[in-house]
Parts: C-alpha cells; structure tokens; sequence
C-alpha cells in the first residue's frame, strides 16, 4: 500500500521569495505522483503530475517538482510566489492500479 | 465538458435529518469517487465507484452513510440521519483510472446543527 507524508502542514512566505513544498512517499510499486492545489471554497485541481520519463516535471502557474527515487520524493518548487499563490497542496501517489492516496496538505500562505 | 458538478454546495440541517449530496461526473469517465474534507482529518475517501458498481466503500463511517450510482451520469451520497460531526466538505471527483488524474467538482458544504 502507498502512503504519502506531507512534512510542513504551513508554509508562510514572503511575495517574491522561492518556495518547496515537500512530499515523501512509500510504495512496493512503481509510482505516479501528482500534486493538486486547493483555492479557497474551491475543489482540488492537478497542478502537475509525473507518470514516467523526465523526473523534473513542469506543471501551471510556474510550478515544477522532481521525482528524486532514490529519496522517495516529490517536492514541489517556484522560484517566485505570487500572492495569488496562496492555497492548500495536496501531494498524491498511486502505484499500478490502485487508487490515488493524498498527503494531509500544505496551506501556503505568501504575505506582502 | 462542464466538469464534475455537485449540488447543493451549501447545506444547513438540523441534527437527525436526512442529507442527500448528489454529484455529475464528467461524461467518460468511468470512475467516481466521494471525498469528506475536515480540518481535523483532511481529506477521506469514502467510497469510489467503477462503472456505476461500488469497489470499496471502507471509508465510509458508519451505517448512516450510503452512496448509490444509478447511472453512469447520476451519484448520490446519502447521510441519515445526519450528526453535528458530520458536518464537513463533501466532494465528488471522477476519472478515467482509479491512478489516474481526478477531476473535483467544486464540492458541497454541509453543516448540521
């Protein structure tokens, strides 16, 4: 069974400022990793996903996160924030066929 | 595609009454799955559906909770009757694969006093 470990539940930045959300996984199976972002009253959307070949993964809003193996992470990296940026990421993971397990979420918070 | 779509997106009730959540996948898809949002417990599947058949309902918390797909356009979630702990973000997803990308509907926001 895969399980995800999400280990800042808040991030709090400065506008401007880079920021990594970060994403630790276990799987007995290859893995595709995703990460969604939450706006406020507002469902999940995909941000970006890795399914196989480059392990640096470029998703929307300037958002990219590398699939590291051998560390079994997804972090997820922007090198300027936005205050539009501000929301709550979900980092998800399934293995073969089974359904997608979500991390407890990260709420970033960019502040003027 | 207008996307998965949820009604109602609020819900107030009182304690004891009955709760119904219903929920349009994406035309396609052959997966649908619902979620409860909490600020203690995150995110929670509850129960996922593949071509209208439930697959695995284990998230769901008690008897009170019963989900049905009658058709693959349909999906309801039902609480009854509904408690104060029940109160939550309630959230309809669908998708061509279980491991695959979901599509969230904007989801239902149920409080019971």
């Amino acid at each position: 069974a895969q399980s995800v470990t999400q280990l800042d539940s808040q991030v709090p930045v400065f506008e401007e400022a880079p920021v990594e959300l970060r994403c630790n996984y276990s799987s007995s199976v290859s893995v595709y990793l995703f990460w969604y972002v939450q706006y406020p009253n507002q469902g999940l959307q995909l941000l970006l996903k890795y399914l196989s070949g480059s392990t640096l993964v470029k998703g929307i809003n300037g958002f990219e996160a590398e699939f590291n193996k051998s560390q079994t992470s997804f972090h997820l990296r922007k090198p300027s924030v936005h205050i539009s940026d501000t929301a709550e990421y979900f980092c998800a993971v399934s293995g073969g066929s089974e359904k997608l397990v979500f991390g407890k979420g990260t709420k970033l918070t960019v502040n003027p | 595609d207008a996307g998965v779509i949820q009604s109602p997106r609020h819900e107030v009730t009182e304690m004891g009454q009955e709760v119904t959540l219903r929920c349009k996948p994406i035309s396609g898809h052959d997966y649908l799955f619902w979620y409860r949002q909490t600020m203690m417990r995150g995110l929670e599947l509850l129960i996922y559906f593949n071509n209208n058949v439930p697959i695995d309902d284990s998230g769901m918390p008690e008897d009170r909770f019963s989900a049905k797909m009658p058709n693959a356009s349909f999906s309801t979630l039902k609480i009854q009757p509904s408690e104060p702990r029940d109160s939550a973000v309630y959230f309809c997803a669908s998708s061509f694969y279980t491991w695959g990308e979901l599509f969230f509907g904007e989801g239902s926001r149920l409080t019971v006093l």
